[in-house]
């Protein structure tokens, strides 16, 4: 087992930019998580992802974020235009649905730290 | 809402003593408690779980944490600390049945020194 992938694991930008994430959750699951990490303020759920449909995206800080899931191996969160203080690093996370409901953990990625100049 | 407190954004000790990160939680119905650790530039990683099996519930690394319902505490604890224990520990609650979704703590950074 791969375990959760992300690309790139580092992104440096300028304003402005379009900026794309990238995830390949572990096979089998069938719940997709992204997750904004910062000092001021910890971990923060942007969206999640259930059998490849959005369910929640409260957590998306504006329109310029947006998510999709194409299908079950693969997800991309885009910002656009990219400002400073999007600058965090961004985990993606998986879970398998049969568990959901009872004791299931989550699966991080080892993140992209996204710094925006 | 469910919600987790973790006192304390770092905690200090000495290799061998004990380590003690305190996460207190907030939640309506009985809740699944959870506890990650995150290394320097990876993602987290779970540590244990409490699902109302056993209120002492026993993790990877020598760590365990005790569920208590009276003081809606879910501290964990290592005996003896290692080097290798330095990191961010994160508490998580969940309520299960419908509401999955956890709600993380702010993290409680340890730092050990030799």
């Amino acid at each position: 087992d791969a375990g959760v992938i992300q690309s790139p694991r580092h992104e440096v930008t300028e304003m402005g930019q379009e900026v794309t994430l990238r995830c390949k959750p572990i096979s089998g699951h069938d719940y997709l998580f992204w997750y904004r990490q910062t000092m001021m303020r910890g971990l923060e759920l942007l969206i999640y992802f259930n059998n490849n449909v959005p369910i929640d995206d409260s957590g998306m800080p504006e329109d310029r974020f947006s998510a999709k899931m194409p299908n079950a191996s693969f997800s991309t969160l885009k910002i656009q235009p990219s400002e400073p203080r999007d600058s965090a690093v961004y985990f993606c996370a998986s879970s398998h649905g049969s568990e959901v409901f009872y004791n299931s953990p989550l699966h991080f990625g080892n993140g992209t730290r996204l710094t925006v100049t | 809402a469910q919600s987790v407190t973790q006192l304390g954004s770092h905690v200090s000790v000495s290799e061998g003593a004990l380590v003690l990160l305190r996460c207190n939680y907030s939640s309506s119905v009985p809740p699944y408690l959870f506890w990650y650790v995150q290394y320097p530039n990876q993602g987290l990683q779970l540590l244990l779980k409490y699902t109302s099996a056993a209120t002492l519930v026993k993790g990877i690394n020598g760590f365990e944490a005790e569920f208590k319902k009276s003081e809606t505490s879910f501290h964990l604890t290592k005996p003896s600390a290692h080097m290798s224990d330095a990191a961010e520990y994160f508490c998580a609650v969940s309520k299960g049945g419908g509401s999955y979704i956890p709600t993380f703590g702010r993290g409680t950074s340890l730092i050990v020194h030799p």
